[in-house]
């Protein structure tokens, strides 16, 4: 079975500066990882994921993610934060087509990242 | 706008009753999810469509049903409701990109059930 850790339920962090935000995985074969941010009352929003290759991936609004194998980790990082990144993340995880684990995606438990002046 | 609506956004009802969540994926996109977040059970995968079949099964609970129809938009009926379904409902759309689906959410109906 495959599961998704966020250790952090919430993470505090000035403007302007570096956010970090944690997940580990766990799935059978290699995973598909994904990042998604959740604002009030509003649906998510996939902001990147990861497949193979290049271990740094780029995704949307200065986001990106840097996968770890060794440490099964997946963690979100912005080089300078702005208040109005403050909202609820989530990382996410499939299997992969090889693996033959369907589609569904198993989501941990959100972050809730808060950026202040 | 990620191209995915849910209808209606908002439902209040009571307990025993049956309500229909409508989802109309985004264009093209065969495969629709749906799912459950509440403040308990997090965000968890119920069940998942493709082009009219169903493909899989999470933890979705027999009072609970779901179709994809021909023109492709998907609805979840929940039955004898309860306290606890009261929950935010997403649906999702898949479109293949980079060597996987991507899925994108629709806004969600918020469910309350009194």
């Amino acid at each position: 079975a495959q599961s998704v850790a966020q250790p952090e339920d919430q993470v505090n962090v000035a403007e302007g500066n570096p956010l970090t935000v944690k997940c580990t995985y766990s799935v059978s074969g290699n995973p598909y990882l994904f990042w998604y941010v959740q604002y009030p009352n509003r649906g998510l929003q996939f902001l990147l994921k990861y497949i193979t290759g290049d271990n740094l991936v780029k995704g949307s609004y200065g986001f990106e993610a840097e996968f770890n194998k060794s440490q099964t980790s997946f963690h979100l990082k912005k080089p300078s934060a702005l208040v109005s990144d403050s909202a609820l993340y989530f990382c996410a995880v499939r299997p992969s087509i090889l693996t033959g684990g369907g589609n569904k995606l198993t989501f941990g438990t959100g972050t809730q990242l808060k950026v202040e002046l | 706008d990620s191209g995915v609506t849910q209808t209606p956004k908002h439902l209040i009802t009571a307990t025993g009753q049956r309500v229909t969540l409508r989802c109309s994926p985004r264009s093209g996109d065969l495969s629709v999810y749906w799912y459950q977040q509440s403040l308990d059970q997090g965000l968890q995968f119920l069940i998942q469509y493709y082009n009219g079949e169903e493909r899989a099964k999470g933890n979705i609970l027999e009072r609970f049903s779901a179709q994809q129809f021909p023109d492709l938009h998907s609805e979840l009926n929940l039955s004898s409701l309860e306290l606890g379904d009261s929950a935010l409902y997403f649906c999702a759309s898949s479109v293949w990109t980079s060597g996987t689906d991507t899925q994108y959410f629709g806004p969600g109906t918020r469910l309350t059930v009194l």
